[in-house]
């Protein structure tokens, strides 16, 4: 496996529910992904957590709420969602290093969550 | 703004036979270039990555990607395909100097390869 590990791996809520994913890394990385993936598009880059600055993408609802508690640990906060929201949610992890100019790094990622909103 | 293409939505090729995923790019400045594979219910897993220097990169499970700078394209080849190598291949592009962030992903491309 890739180091990076996901629960729960399925998940069925209603619209009203509130519930987190859990995303831990064990390769030592400084960097966390959320990306939301759905059928037939390319994958959605939701959230990073790079060198200890977040990163947030505008075009995220409210109800995605993510929480970087430490380098090794990465949660996405669900409330109020709506079924189109229904998705693979994908977390990864890389290691950035600030020499010169290059600041990117191969992202491993987690074997996912489906969710399904009803 | 970089974009990723990835032409085709299916590949379908016979067991053993050479195999061949399109990917074409668009970015500011050289590229840092990647190809992931999903397998059903699984996340993506790292194939390989060009960054500079020779242009024919090898990567895992004997897949290989040429990397053509005037085209603009880094497909993935591999030449004899598998039953197992039957999955959703993404390709991934960002600029050079530039941080995570800034990662995209094309739309994939279901391989399938028949016995």
């Amino acid at each position: 496996e890739t180091g990076v590990t996901q629960t729960p791996r399925h998940l069925v809520m209603g619209m009203t529910n509130k519930k987190s994913l859990k995303c831990e890394q064990h390769l030592g990385h400084n960097a966390m992904y959320w990306y939301k993936q759905s059928a037939k598009k390319p994958l959605e880059l939701m959230f990073v957590y790079s060198l200890e600055e977040r990163v947030e993408n505008n075009s995220v609802p409210s109800r995605f709420s993510p929480e970087c508690p430490n380098s090794s640990h990465l949660f996405l906060h669900l409330h109020t969602l709506q079924p189109e929201d229904s998705a693979l949610y994908l977390c990864a992890s890389s290691q950035e290093w600030r020499t010169g100019t290059a600041l990117q790094e191969t992202q491993y990622f987690g074997p996912g969550t489906r969710l399904l909103v009803l | 703004a970089q974009s990723v293409a990835q032409p085709e939505d299916q590949v379908n090729v016979a067991e053993g036979n050479p195999l061949t995923v399109k990917c074409t790019y668009s970015v500011s400045g050289n590229p840092y270039l990647f190809w992931y594979v999903q397998y059903p219910n699984r996340g993506l897993q790292f194939l390989l990555k060009y960054i500079t220097g020779d242009n024919l990169v090898k990567g895992s499970y004997g897949f290989e990607a040429e990397f053509n700078k005037s085209q603009t394209s880094f497909h993935l080849k591999k030449p004899s395909a598998l039953v197992s190598d039957s999955a959703l291949y993404f390709c991934a592009v960002s600029p050079l100097s530039g941080s995570a962030r800034q990662l995209t992903f094309g739309s994939g491309t279901q391989l399938t390869v028949l016995p």
